[in-house]
Formats: C-alpha cells, structure tokens, sequence
C-alpha cells in the first residue's frame, strides 16, 4: 500500500512564524504535490515537484515556498505565517507519467494562524 | 481552462438505495479520471482511476463509468451503508497538463 505522511495532523502558529509542513512518501514516486483545501474554495494547488530539486508554481503560490531535497521528501514552508494561510494542507503522491497513475494523499494538515 | 463540476453538492439517501453522483468536465482531452472520497477533518482516499481509453472500472460496490465525448462520468454505489457517508470527489487530468482538476464534491449522507 502506498503511504503518504504528514509530520503533523494539526498546528497552531503566530503570525510571522515561519512554519514547515513535512510530507514524505514510501513508494518511490516522483511527483509531489501541496494542496490546501478550503471550504468553497474546494482544492487548490500550492507547488508541485516532478523530481528532486524540480518544482513548479500551482495556482496559489504566493506566501509559500518548497523543497525537495530527497525523492521521498517534499516541505512546504510558510515564510511568515498570516491569518489567511489558516487552511487544511494536503499532500499528495504520484509516479511520473502522463496517463494512468493514481494520485495518493496524506492526511492532511490543519494549520492554524492566530 | 478545464472545469470540473459536481452535481448535486449535497445528497441524503435511505440506507440500502442505490445511488449515483455525477461529474462532468468542459474539456474531453484528459488522460484519467479519479473517483476520491473523503471523510470530514481527514485526507483524501482514492476510489477509482478510469483511464481515458476506459469507459468504466469497478471495485466492490462501486462502480465508476466515463463518457469522455460528452464529459460526464457517474459514480455508481450499490446497496449503500451509513459508513459510506462522506464527501466524494472527482478529478481530472488534462492532455499536457501533470495536474488534478477537482470538483468541489458532492457530500453523501446515508441515513440508517
């Protein structure tokens, strides 16, 4: 079974912290996503990563940063935490490849800026 | 610009009655579609994935069709539980795009 993990399932920050959201994956798939979910605003995309050290923008990438120094490994990093950025983060999973690949997530992260 | 739409957003069925939750998309050029569910406060879990060569797949009770011509695909469950209560989403993947498209969901409650 492919697994997704997330370092947290809920967090609590200040304003102008800087926050890191882990996730990692076991089964060895290049593609790795963040999403944040919001209600009426359904699943947005943060940041992807097609491999190692590869990202690119989704459609909400202002506020955010990532890394993925390790294939198993993708971090999505908060600079300075705003109320707005209160949110459900989700990551997800997927082997490389246009067609036919099931994209997997974690749990999920409920972060709270107060 | 690929939009997914979910219909209806909210849906409250007797435990035991069949059931089906649509998904339509504006553009027929995808590579797959993938059925999620998710249960409030939690990730998402995959469901099913129809490739676009595919015009259904099926696990246990559920059963996911796709007419890629016209947009559509249906998710069909068989003899519903309460324990299928929960939010259930589709996405596609788009023709030159590595990216899921969501629905905004369509959230099932079964009523025992």
């Amino acid at each position: 079974d492919v697994k997704v993990t997330q370092s947290s399932r809920y967090l609590v920050k200040r304003t102008g912290e800087k926050v890191f959201l882990e996730c990692v994956q076991d089964m060895d798939h290049e593609n790795m996503f963040w999403y944040r979910q919001d209600p009426g605003l359904g699943l947005r995309l943060i940041y992807f990563s097609y491999d190692v050290k590869m990202k690119e923008k989704g459609d909400i990438p202002e506020g955010y940063s990532v890394s993925r120094e390790k294939k198993e490994r993708f971090s999505l990093i908060l600079e300075s935490a705003s109320t707005n950025q209160t949110s459900m983060y989700l990551c997800a999973s997927r082997r490389q490849g246009l067609a036919g690949y099931e994209q997997y997530f974690g749990p999920g992260t409920r972060l709270t800026v107060t | 610009k690929q939009e997914v739409t979910q219909i209806p957003a909210a849906l409250s069925v007797p435990e035991g009655e069949n059931l089906v939750l649509n998904c339509s998309f504006t553009d027929s050029a995808i590579y797959n579609l993938q059925w999620f569910r998710q249960d409030p406060g939690k990730g998402l879990t995959s469901l099913l994935l129809i490739q676009s060569s595919q015009r259904e797949q099926t696990s246990g009770r559920l059963n996911a069709s796709l007419d890629k011509s016209s947009g559509r695909s249906t998710l069909y469950i068989a003899a519903s539980q309460p324990g299928d209560s929960a939010t259930y989403l589709c996405a596609v993947v788009g023709q030159g795009a590595q990216k899921l498209v969501f629905g905004q969901g369509t959230r099932l409650t079964i009523n025992p």
